[in-house]
């Protein structure tokens, strides 16, 4: 079974800063996709940006970027230069191409400071 | 541009009521899926469904029936309401190649008492 770990629940950044949340996953497929998620406190969920298993390069939008390390096992989200508007949760999920269902981690609460 | 549409916002229960959760999409999907959303939890997938005609249990299917008869509708149904399932439902839809991202309903606040 897959399974999502994003190890901290909070994090707290400066505005103009970049901030790095974790995730780490399990899966015995080698095929499979990683997708990172924003839920404002409105409630909606916005995918920010995915990354393939067989992706040789880090995925990249706007101020977003994956750092795919898959010997690892982990599928970090980076954000730059920080906006009050990035206050949100934010989760890492998984779907496997066999299983084709999609996995979330916990999320991990990210605030911007001004 | 509806995208995934769910029915109703907000739903008080009494413990031992059935209801249905509904869940619509315009964009020809093939895959969708019902998530709950519980504090310091993420969302669990509750069910899924690859085609009409076809449907598979997710990580926390116990209380919960579904059934695809469109390609469009995706209801979910609380067979008789607990507490325990008390929580925001999310509806998702996406093509049914795997690299591609879920677009999400709005959700549904489900309360029971």
């Amino acid at each position: 079974a897959q399974k999502i770990t994003q190890t901290q629940p909070g994090m707290f950044v400066q505005e103009k800063e970049a901030v790095t949340l974790d995730c780490t996953y399990d899966t015995s497929d080698q095929s499979y996709g990683l997708f990172w998620y924003k839920q404002p406190s409105s409630g909606e969920m916005i995918f920010l940006i995915y990354q393939g298993s067989y992706d040789e390069q880090n995925a990249t939008e706007g101020r977003y970027s994956l750092n795919f390390q898959k010997a690892r096992k982990s599928a970090n989200l980076v954000i730059s230069a920080s906006q009050l508007g990035d206050s949100a949760m934010y989760f890492c999920a998984m779907r496997e191409y066999n299983n084709n269902d999609m996995r979330f981690g916990a999320g991990t609460r990210l605030t911007v400071k001004p | 541009n509806a995208g995934v549409t769910q029915t109703p916002k907000f739903q008080v229960l009494k413990t031992g009521q059935s209801m249905t959760l509904q869940c619509a999409q315009d964009m020809n999907h093939e895959y969708m899926s019902w998530y709950r959303q519980d504090p310091g939890m993420g969302l669990r997938l509750i069910h899924y469904s690859v085609g009409a005609g076809i449907t598979d249990q997710g990580e926390v299917p116990n209380g919960y029936n579904v059934s695809r008869s469109t390609t469009e509708d995706f209801p979910l149904r609380l067979l008789s309401a607990a507490p325990s399932q008390t929580s925001v439902y999310f509806c998702a839809s996406s093509p049914y190649d795997s690299n591609q991202p879920q677009h999400f309903g709005d959700g549904t606040r489900l309360s029971i008492l």
